[in-house]
């Protein structure tokens, strides 16, 4: 079965430079939500995509942005990097029935290491 | 405070054991309450979701909420090397919505 699908798996990047960070979801799913996990911490939520539309939004510095495309990909850009920003970052796809259980399906996350 | 509280661990037992974990919440707008999986360098997976109180059993695993008492257990019987993983709880308002996880705790079953 097709899963969720990021890219890169892994980025290395120098403080103040830029990352963008892809996620693919699983086909015919229409939601998004990204992650954030620090060393030993637990996933926090970022920000989330309906239809291409932001629907929630978390934690997620003014530095940060991202968007929904028409083919359900999204794209999360980080830019003047930090040291703090050094993570594993997850996307999740789902979905969409209501407010029945959506479950979300994890990918396998990229590892941004900001040096 | 953390809206979700879970012991860290690790948490070590032998093969065969039963295994319980735990989470604790302050939020008493959660309803859905989940357990993911989660091993070295893969995302979560999900193992058991719950709706309100209530347990529910899906094999040797059994999910146990008391909205009560804001508190939600996951219990491994028969417990097997392959359970070795980091288990988080996490938990959400309405099943469409953000999930809040808890910290995960570290298992290791010993052969």
């Amino acid at each position: 079965a097709a899963g969720v699908i990021q890219s890169p798996r892994h980025l290395i990047k120098e403080k103040r430079e830029t990352a963008t960070l892809k996620c693919y979801p699983i086909p015919r799913h229409d939601t998004v939500y990204w992650y954030q996990q620090g060393p030993g911490q637990d996933p926090q939520f970022l920000i989330s995509f309906y239809e291409k539309m932001q629907s929630d939004k978390g934690s997620i510095p003014d530095r940060f942005s991202a968007q929904q495309f028409s083919d359900y990909h999204s794209e999360l850009n980080m830019s003047s990097l930090e040291l703090g920003d050094s993570a594993l970052y997850f996307c999740a796809s789902s979905v969409r029935q209501g407010l029945l259980y959506n479950e979300q399906f994890f990918g396998p996350g990229t590892r941004l290491t900001v040096l | 405070q953390k809206e979700v509280e879970q012991d860290p661990g690790p948490l070590s037992v032998p093969e065969g054991a039963i295994v319980s974990l735990n989470c604790t919440y302050s939020n008493s707008a959660f309803q859905y309450f989940m357990w993911y999986r989660q091993y070295s360098r893969k995302g979560p997976e999900l193992l058991m979701y719950t709706y309100s109180s209530g347990n529910k059993e899906d094999g040797r695993f059994t999910a146990q909420v008391d909205k009560s008492s804001k508190y939600i257990s996951l219990f491994i019987r028969d417990s097997q090397p392959s359970d070795s993983a980091t288990y988080l709880c996490a938990m959400t308002p309405f099943g469409n919505e953000k999930l809040t996880f808890g910290t995960g705790t570290r298992l290791t079953i010993i052969p």
